[in-house]
């Protein structure tokens, strides 16, 4: 099956630094990824949709300097965190659908702890 | 708009016994349904999918679920319930390359 990863798989920072998750699709292209926010007990919220070679779209509410997303390749997405606070520690999900498949293929997430 | 509701946050079963996680969903459209499950700071695992073919879809570990269109629903069953099931589980809709998630259900299991 088709496999996402993601990296790193948790991070810590101090509060105002900027962090970078990457999103990898190993074995297939994808032209669009997903990014998500899951905070405890929640379930997954969509945040952005990257499309390669041309700017994300957000969501309702998201701030799209505070969440810069890049998709420079069709096997490479990432999301930065810049200037980070405790508000925003979470866990970070991304999603990829492989072309002519009915189905998304999830990264194993991102846990973010701002202290 | 299409919406996802899962009626249950919290199930609890005894080990043994059946499961039954409900789902809810509201589409103008023919639509693509999943069932996740997440275990404890793990990623998501695609448990089985509806995509208008058979109504009653089997999935992994012994879970299944049957979409009735006229009740628009697409609950997940599971006839008997092992410790490792426990997990949040997430109903999931589908339009385009789009997923809209329902709230979870956290599935526990006593012994």
């Amino acid at each position: 099956g088709a496999v996402v990863s993601q990296h790193p798989s948790w991070v810590i920072c101090k509060s105002g630094t900027s962090v970078k998750i990457e999103c990898r699709s190993l074995d297939f292209q994808a032209t669009t990824m997903f990014w998500y926010r899951q905070f405890p007990k929640q379930s997954l919220m969509l945040m952005a949709t990257s499309n390669e070679g041309s700017k994300a779209t957000y969501e309702q509410g998201v701030e799209k300097d505070k969440f810069l997303i890049n998709h420079a390749s069709l096997t490479l997405s990432t999301l930065t965190v810049t200037s980070a606070h405790p508000e925003d520690s979470s866990f970070y999900i991304c999603s990829a659908p492989p072309s002519g498949r009915n189905e998304q293929f999830f990264g194993p997430g991102t846990r973010l702890t701002v202290l | 708009a299409q919406s996802v509701t899962q009626l249950d946050s919290h199930v609890s079963v005894s080990e043994g016994t059946p499961v039954l996680l409900r789902c809810n969903y509201s589409s103008s459209y023919s639509p693509s349904l999943f069932w996740y499950v997440q275990h404890p700071n793990k990623g998501l695992q695609l448990l089985l999918k509806y995509t208008s073919a058979a109504t009653l879809v089997k999935g992994i570990n012994g879970f299944e679920a049957e979409f009735k269109k006229s009740e628009t629903s697409f609950h997940l069953t599971k006839p008997s319930a092992h410790m490792s099931d426990a997990a949040e589980y997430f109903c999931v809709y589908k339009g385009g390359n789009m997923l809209t998630f329902g709230g979870g259900t956290r599935l526990m299991v006593k012994p």
